[in-house]
């Protein structure tokens, strides 16, 4: 059963402006990832966040986790065509606070557009 | 540092046949998880390994099988293959498992048709 909800499914902005991309989880997250994928290819690791209220950034991507630690969202500001692909947010078994491990749930992820 | 490695890009196969993946992780990870991901179910795991053990396994039929060496290498089976088998198959690989604050990495993935 798919425990991880992201919107939008798509997106197509214009170069220069900026996006979210949201995850929503119906349990406490404990490891929260977010990805690129190119179509077809590998994914590329972006940020990890555990922490309530963490946030993090990276070049252009901000990604912060809620207080709740069940909403994660992915901020890209001034997209560039670079930036497009799909983006993938998992989550290592929602509810279970266990320790991390290499078994991580996806969400149907997000296919992002930046026209130039 | 050598990133995750797989090993065959992309293969095609026909149906009743079987097929192996092999998976090179990041050179100190000792945990292997592969992934299957299609247009319509999605990214899906498959299992886990840690230290030469199966530490998780998804819900996939017994067809799809997994073993990992004592140099941390992986591979993945699938045996009398189907073509609904025909996915983009992921190895990712992290420094350990069961401890907060693990990163995962991923593969290229290794594209299998089946015909």
């Amino acid at each position: 059963s798919q425990e991880l909800e992201q919107s939008p499914q798509s997106l197509i902005v214009q170069e220069g402006k900026n996006l979210t991309i949201n995850c929503t989880s119906s349990k406490t997250l404990y490891g929260l990832y977010w990805y690129k994928q190119k179509y077809g290819e590998g994914l590329i690791f972006l940020m990890m966040l555990q922490k309530g209220g963490e946030e993090k950034s990276h070049e252009k991507i901000t990604a912060k986790l809620d207080e709740k630690k069940q909403q994660s969202s992915l901020h890209i500001t001034a997209s560039q065509p670079s930036h497009a692909g799909i983006y993938l947010c998992g989550a290592d078994g929602p509810g279970k606070g266990s320790g991390n491990t290499g078994k991580l749930i996806f969400g149907q992820g997000t296919t992002l557009q930046v026209k130039p | 540092k050598a990133g995750v490695t797989q090993t065959p890009r992309y293969l095609i196969k026909t149906r009743g046949q079987q097929v192996t993946l092999s998976c090179s992780p990041i050179s100190g990870h000792r945990s292997v998880s592969w992934y299957q991901q299609t247009p319509g179910q999605g990214l899906q795991f498959l299992f886990e390994y840690f230290s030469e053990t199966q530490r998780n396994k998804g819900n996939f039929p017994g067809r799809f099988s997994g073993r990992q060496f004592s140099n941390s290498r992986s591979e993945m089976n699938v045996s009398t293959l189907e073509l609904g088998d025909s996915a983009l198959y992921l190895c990712a690989s992290s420094l350990e498992t069961g401890t907060f604050g693990n990163t995962i990495y991923f593969g290229e993935g290794s594209w299998l048709t089946v015909v």
